[in-house]
């Protein structure tokens, strides 16, 4: 079964720090990965996506890929109170997306 | 035009009502899927159309009945539901299955 993992949280950080989230998935197929942002009562809204090893940056977002130890990640820098959100990480392999079930962020004024 | 809109935003119904959710999208993606959403888990898949065909099902009830009348069209026809079908449902699109998906801004179910 593919699984995706995600730390619930939720994960607090005071404004202006680094925000580091954080991905394992089980399937060694998965070749895509995505983070979505979704504020309550919101819709889910792609921010970063990523298919090689390595860094991807993107303003003030950085996504990680490392496929040998299966685990994806998202740094935020300079985290602002809008970025309080729930991050969704998600896996694709030759189907659809799977979901991890998120990671709470909680940015402080 | 690059967004995936939904119709309507708000329902409420009882449980011996039919009614339909409706997405649409124009950026020519082959893709389009229905999740569904209850409060704090993530997006749950329901069906899946590539090619304006139905390609994934995942074990949904029957009172949910999806229709792609085309490409850009899909539908998600609601009969006899449950309370426990109550949450947000999400439309979604992209280019090919399983590659990046934009998300509409989803319609919230209330079923009395």
């Amino acid at each position: 079964q593919k699984e995706v993992e995600q730390n619930s949280g939720p994960l607090s950080v005071p404004e202006g720090a680094i925000a580091s989230l954080n991905c394992t998935y089980s399937d060694r197929g998965s070749q895509s990965f995505f983070w979505y942002r979704q504020y309550s009562g919101k819709s889910p809204e792609l921010i970063m996506f990523i298919y090689s090893n390595g860094d991807k940056e993107d303003g003030r977002f950085t996504a990680q890929l490392n496929k040998a130890s299966q685990y994806v990640s998202l740094l935020i820098r300079d985290s602002q109170p809008s970025d309080s959100a729930t991050y969704l990480c998600a896996a694709s392999g030759y189907s659809t997306l799977t979901f991890g079930k998120g990671t709470m962020l909680l940015v402080s004024p | 035009d690059t967004e995936v809109t939904q119709t309507p935003k708000h329902l409420v119904m009882g449980m011996t009502n039919k009614k339909s959710l409706k997405c649409e999208q124009h950026m020519g993606h082959r893709a389009m899927y229905w999740y569904k959403q209850k409060a704090k888990k993530p997006p749950e898949l329901m069906f899946v159309y590539s090619y304006e065909k139905l390609s994934i099902n995942e074990s949904v009830p029957s009172r949910f009945s999806p229709e792609c009348p085309n490409s850009s069209l899909l539908n998600l026809h609601l009969h006899a539901l449950q309370p426990e079908d109550s949450a947000l449902y999400l439309c979604a699109s992209s280019q090919e299955n399983g590659v990046r998906a934009s998300f509409g801004p989803g319609t919230r179910l209330t079923v009395l």
